[in-house]
């Protein structure tokens, strides 16, 4: 079975621009989250879309904005790009809601740069 | 915040067991205790994961303490591709934004030859 896919792996913006990245999760999972990963704050937890619903938000700013598709593919869009958005998005899916009895299982990852 | 601590860094002998310890003391009786991994610049693998009884998968071991506030991950057998940092993670029960991930700074373990 196919794992979980992202686009693009990589990616270079400007401040200021805003950014589309995508994630198709394994065949027959339904939620997908996503993370940020930086050297300083490490990973962290953006939100989740289950049946194209956003089911759960982190603690990041309304920049930050996502949706999900009627096949569970999944899109994260960041507007108004700041330097301090440079880091590895990270997208997960699971075959339910994220609970405790769902593992989640991650994609490779995109790695944006802001300039 | 994460409600684990783990060493910072880790070496092992190719070969040899990898032994990472994690300290949950407030570790609810519903809460889970799960292993992933992140090779350098990939996304994070899933490991193992367990609630009070030890665990085994191809992949690893899971020996937590019948108080439940510390456990170990152990690789039988080490290899260099082993080299990773790894994150215990204690998994809130679901709820509100509780379901999700909490990664803390995990084990940096570096395998040598």
């Amino acid at each position: 079975k196919a794992g979980v896919t992202q686009t693009p792996r990589y990616l270079i913006k400007t401040r200021g621009q805003q950014v589309t990245l995508s994630c198709s999760p394994i065949s027959g999972h339904r939620s997908v989250s996503w993370y940020q990963q930086t050297p300083g704050q490490g990973l962290q937890f953006l939100f989740e879309y289950f049946s194209e619903t956003q089911r759960n938000k982190g603690n990041f700013p309304g920049r930050f904005s996502g949706r999900q598709f009627s096949n569970s593919r999944s899109e994260m869009n960041v507007s108004t790009l700041e330097l301090g958005d440079s880091a590895l998005y990270l997208c997960a899916s699971s075959l339910g809601l994220a609970g405790v009895l769902e593992t989640q299982y991650f994609g490779p990852g995109t790695r944006l740069l802001v300039l | 915040d994460a409600k684990t601590t783990q060493p910072p860094s880790m070496d092992c002998a190719e070969g040899r067991a990898a032994n990472l310890p994690c300290n949950h003391s407030t570790i609810s009786g519903n809460e889970y205790v799960y292993w992933y991994r992140q090779i350098h610049s990939q996304g994070p693998q899933y490991i193992i994961h367990g609630l009070k009884n030890n665990e085994t998968n191809e992949m690893a071991s899971l020996i937590i303490t019948e108080d439940r506030k510390s456990s170990t991950l152990i690789l039988p057998h080490a290899t260099l591709r082993d080299t990773a940092v790894y994150y215990c993670i204690v998994r809130p029960n679901y709820g509100g934004s509780q379901g999700n991930l909490i990664f803390g700074k995990g084990t940096k373990l570096s395998v040598k030859p």
